[in-house]
């Protein structure tokens, strides 16, 4: 079955730095979601990506779906204490989603 | 629109005990999800419901887990009995249409067995 693998595991990031997480998957998918959960909550819908290439933009979140639809980046900007949490991406073949492992980002002010 | 309701927030169980938790999921959804995620890892999926029929159900341990959907609306899982290893938080979510549409996930339930 698909495995979606996220490096780093851990961003320890200075306020008001930018910083990068990525996603790449053992097969080609149909689509990539990404979601945040912050401490002690449960997973949040951020984004779906659907086709090649394909970049979206929510504020100073930009997303990326890799040419070869096997990978995926998630870009932060200025980052903020809001910004704390796990964010995970997760891989359709259309028909199951498998979650990777998750980037837990912490903030110092 | 009214989240993905689940019951109970937090059971504390001893090992061999049996407990079950139930999900509502939003009005509409046809597409229901049990989630297993253990402290520091991504939500493992347990089972797949299209409507009232199971769509993937090969990663729910099934001789201690069982899982229902009557009359396509909500939902319970059950587990009987549980392990140590059980302990974990169970998420379920619900979306439109299968994978492609995001998914919106209910509270949890944190189960700790001891």
């Amino acid at each position: 079955g698909q495995q979606v693998m996220q490096i780093p595991q851990y961003q320890h990031v200075q306020e008001g730095e930018d910083f990068t997480t990525y996603c790449n998957s053992s097969t080609t998918l149909s689509n990539i979601q990404w979601y945040k959960q912050r401490p002690g909550g449960h997973p949040v819908f951020l984004i779906q990506l659907v086709k090649s290439g394909e970049v979206k933009k929510q504020k100073r979140l930009t997303f990326q779906f890799g040419e070869a639809k096997k990978n995926s980046s998630l870009h932060i900007t200025a980052t903020q204490t809001t910004d704390v949490g796990t964010y995970f991406c997760a891989g359709s073949d259309d028909y199951k989603l498998s979650f990777g492992a998750g980037t837990t980002v912490t903030v110092r002010a | 629109e009214a989240g993905v309701a689940q019951s109970p927030r937090y059971k504390i169980i001893e090992k061999r005990q049996s407990v079950a938790f139930w999900c509502n999921p939003i009005s509409g959804h046809a597409t229901l999800y049990w989630y297993q995620q253990i402290l520091g890892q991504g939500p493992k999926l347990l089972i797949q419901f299209q409507n009232n029929g199971v769509v993937d159900d090969s990663q729910l341990p099934k001789d201690r887990f069982s899982a229902e959907r009557l009359k396509g609306v909500d939902s319970t899982l059950k587990i009987q009995p549980a392990k140590l290893e059980d302990s974990a938080v169970y998420l379920c979510a619900s979306s439109l249409q299968g994978t492609f549409y995001g998914y919106t996930f209910g509270s949890g339930t944190r189960l700790t067995v001891v």
